[in-house]
């Protein structure tokens, strides 16, 4: 599986922006770009995914740079409810299914 | 029902105990997936099953774990001759060929 890199953490303050960034500079032309959080004392849920344009939806967006090396999460505005470890993770779409394989990501904390 | 649900949603065993732990997946889900989450730690991968297919169990940690899945729904991990070092909440996952995963709430096991 290819690799994606990730800050340990970040902070953010309520209600401003958070942009969260990933490399995965060895991606291949088949393999989506999927976002993932986790709340304290949860399973992991799904955010956001996409190939190569840029995707919007109700609880983020996700930019891809043209040649998919990185992509960023975006949150529009920041919620304490937000505080979370966020997972970049490469997923190969075929038809056998696939793998998920989660790195370490990136701890978000929210400051009020 | 609409989510994965998974039981018990905690455990205590004694050392040496074995264990079962129950993984219902989003009914028509091909994909199932076990992973294992120790306290402020990644997610560790343990199997993978799609579909008909031979299961991935490139991540079970020794040979005391072992995961089976019947008629392609309800999958079961068990763990035998339970180790303190096996403490830890148990994720499972199902998804639809190629999309994203759902992730039940955990089993949280502790080994006394």
């Amino acid at each position: 599986d290819a690799k994606t890199t990730q800050p340990n953490s970040m902070e953010s303050n309520e209600e401003e922006p958070v942009h969260l960034p990933c490399n995965h500079s060895t991606i291949s032309g088949t393999d989506y770009i999927h976002w993932y959080r986790q709340l304290p004392s949860q399973g992991p849920e799904y955010v956001i995914h996409g190939l190569t344009s840029n995707v919007n939806n109700r609880m983020a967006s996700l930019a891809i740079a043209e040649d998919r090396k990185s992509s960023t999460l975006i949150l529009h505005r920041a919620t304490l409810r937000d505080a979370a470890v966020y997972y970049c993770i490469l997923r190969e779409n075929n038809n056998a299914g696939n793998m998920l394989t989660f790195g370490g990501g990136t701890r978000l904390m929210v400051k009020p | 029902g609409a989510g994965v649900s998974q039981s018990p949603s905690n455990k205590v065993t004694e050392k040496g105990k074995d264990v079962e732990l129950r993984c219902d997946p989003i009914s028509g889900h091909t994909a199932l997936y076990w992973y294992r989450q120790s306290l402020g730690q990644g997610l560790e991968f343990l199997i993978y099953f799609q579909g008909n297919s031979a299961p991935d169990k490139s991540g079970l940690p020794s040979d005391r774990f072992s995961a089976e899945r019947t008629g392609g729904s309800v999958s079961t991990l068990t763990i035998q001759r339970t180790q303190q070092e096996d403490s830890a909440v148990y994720l499972c996952a199902s998804s639809s060929t190629g999309n994203w995963a759902f992730f039940g709430q955990g089993t949280r096991l502790t080994v006394v």
